[in-house]
């Protein structure tokens, strides 16, 4: 069975620190580009970033960059996001999620995770 | 504020279509064949539905289809179903940030 399992959330103060990471099975998880996508309490749907099968190429969104950090270890299927300095607004739903293509991105995302909660709190 | 822009909410009663438009620019939706739309139900991950502007995953009802024209794409459900209750999300890569832009949600009520 294709999943990805999210693990790594919690609640951290302003400031502080998580990381995330992505558990992949069932599937060539090197081949595919990997995304983390995020959603706060009653929202919609935000990018946060993405990283290409090598690691060659990899993006963020404005809201987190220079703040968070997105890598992969194709040897052991796994994805992570390093979040530092984390801010209220970071609180959401982190999802993990597979580009639908092989080898290059075509930025549709076709198998998530479900999910990891991140709090950021004082 | 999100960069595509999707209506809130759009209803429809069962068997009708309904259609959701996702409005971009020139450097999103308008200039790349990138266009995604997600189905949520509460409490469960997106789901992909339409990829590539038109095209359906394997697995996915003939009853959803997408299509685009200029910096506009549309997603039209067809017959719609009590199970098509849920939020609809549209996606494009945008070449602003060379990243991916998500619509704000639209939330579909079968009546």
């Amino acid at each position: 069975e294709v999943q990805l399992v999210e693990s790594g959330g919690g609640l951290v103060k302003p400031g502080g620190s998580l990381r995330l990471s992505c558990a992949a099975s069932g599937f060539t998880f090197s081949g595919y580009s990997m995304n983390w996508v995020r959603q706060a309490p009653g929202k919609g749907l935000e990018w946060v970033s993405s990283i290409s099968t090598s690691s060659s190429f990899i993006y963020y969104a404005d809201s987190v960059k220079g703040r968070f950090t997105i890598s992969r270890d194709n040897a052991k299927n796994s994805l992570y996001l390093q979040m530092n300095s984390l801010r209220a607004e970071d609180t959401a739903v982190y999802y993990c999620a597979r580009d639908h293509n092989w080898n290059y991105a075509i930025y549709a995302m076709d198998v998530w995770g479900q999910g990891t909660t991140v709090t950021v709190s004082s | 504020q999100s960069a595509l822009t999707q209506p809130a909410s759009v209803s429809g009663s069962p068997g009708q279509s309904i259609t959701i438009s996702c409005t971009g620019t020139s450097s999103d939706i308008g200039g790349y064949n990138y266009v995604s739309w997600y189905q949520q139900h509460p409490g469960n991950a997106p789901k992909l539905i339409i990829y590539e502007v038109s095209n359906r995953p394997s697995g996915v009802s003939n009853r959803f289809s997408g299509s685009k024209s200029g910096n506009t794409a549309s997603l039209t459900i067809s017959g719609l179903q009590a199970e098509d209750d849920a939020d609809y999300y549209c996606s494009s890569y945008t070449r602003t940030s060379t990243s991916v832009a998500f619509g704000g949600g639209t939330k579909l009520t079968v009546l």
